[in-house]
């Protein structure tokens, strides 16, 4: 059973605005899970957008941001572009050494 | 700058092992530890394990325990995982990161180029 939760796909017009969502199976994100975003396209390595819940990793467009919504950690892309037509992953701390992917988000911009 | 490279592609039978290193140049290796993460054909992403480069000690994730082995040899900056009884689900690809922790900062990054583990009779 998946520990980290996230929307299987989500789809968003070019210019609109999408948010994804990482929350817990059991109990709320908080920023002491120290969650981090990150964006995988097919045959490249993962890339770092978001840390610490809501600091934007260098060089990463300011159209991402990253906060707390209702108990979940959140992505919002705002301006949305064809480019950013990938999946995201979020990570969260368990404590222990340890961090839990989520699933993934497949984002389709059309 | 700051840089992991990782081993090239492997093809090898069921029961065998494989060793992916996983070399860091630009920082003090010794400052950072570094993670491993497998990605499936058509999973998620699954984070793995890290190993203290300091300390030297390992924490694995449920599920890649075992058969799982996370090292290092700070004199050549590079992390290795090996994976021993080689099963065909352990098909892969699997990255190397640094888990970038000072100040203010936590994450994983920069990330290895991956590498594909293939297992097949």
């Amino acid at each position: 059973q998946t520990v980290v939760t996230q929307e299987p796909a989500l789809s968003v017009s070019p210019g609109g605005t999408v948010t994804l969502t990482c929350g817990l199976r059991s109990g709320s994100v908080s920023t002491s899970h120290y969650v981090s975003w990150y964006q995988q396209t097919p045959g490249q390595a993962p890339r770092t957008l978001v840390y610490n819940t809501n600091t934007l990793s260098s060089g990463v467009p300011d159209r991402f941001s990253g906060s707390i919504l209702e108990n979940k950690a959140a992505l919002t892309i705002t301006g949305a572009q064809a480019d950013d037509e990938s999946d995201y992953y979020c990570v969260v701390y368990m404590g222990s050494g340890i961090w839990v992917f989520g699933g993934g988000t497949k984002l389709t911009v059309l | 700058q700051v840089q992991l490279v990782q081993s090239g592609s492997e093809l090898k039978k069921p029961g065998a092992s494989v060793k992916v290193s996983c070399k860091a140049s630009g920082y003090t290796f010794t400052r950072y530890s570094i993670i491993w993460v497998r990605k499936a054909p058509g999973q998620g992403l699954e984070w793995m394990g890290r190993i203290n480069t300091y300390t030297g000690t390992p924490t694995y994730a449920q599920g890649f325990t075992g058969r799982f082995v996370l090292s290092f040899d700070a004199s050549v900056s590079t992390a290795y995982l090996q994976i021993n009884g080689l099963q065909t689900e352990d098909t892969a690809v699997y990255y190397c990161a640094r888990r970038d922790y000072h100040d203010s900062v936590d994450r994983f990054d920069p990330w290895g180029q991956g590498t594909l583990v293939t297992v097949s009779s």
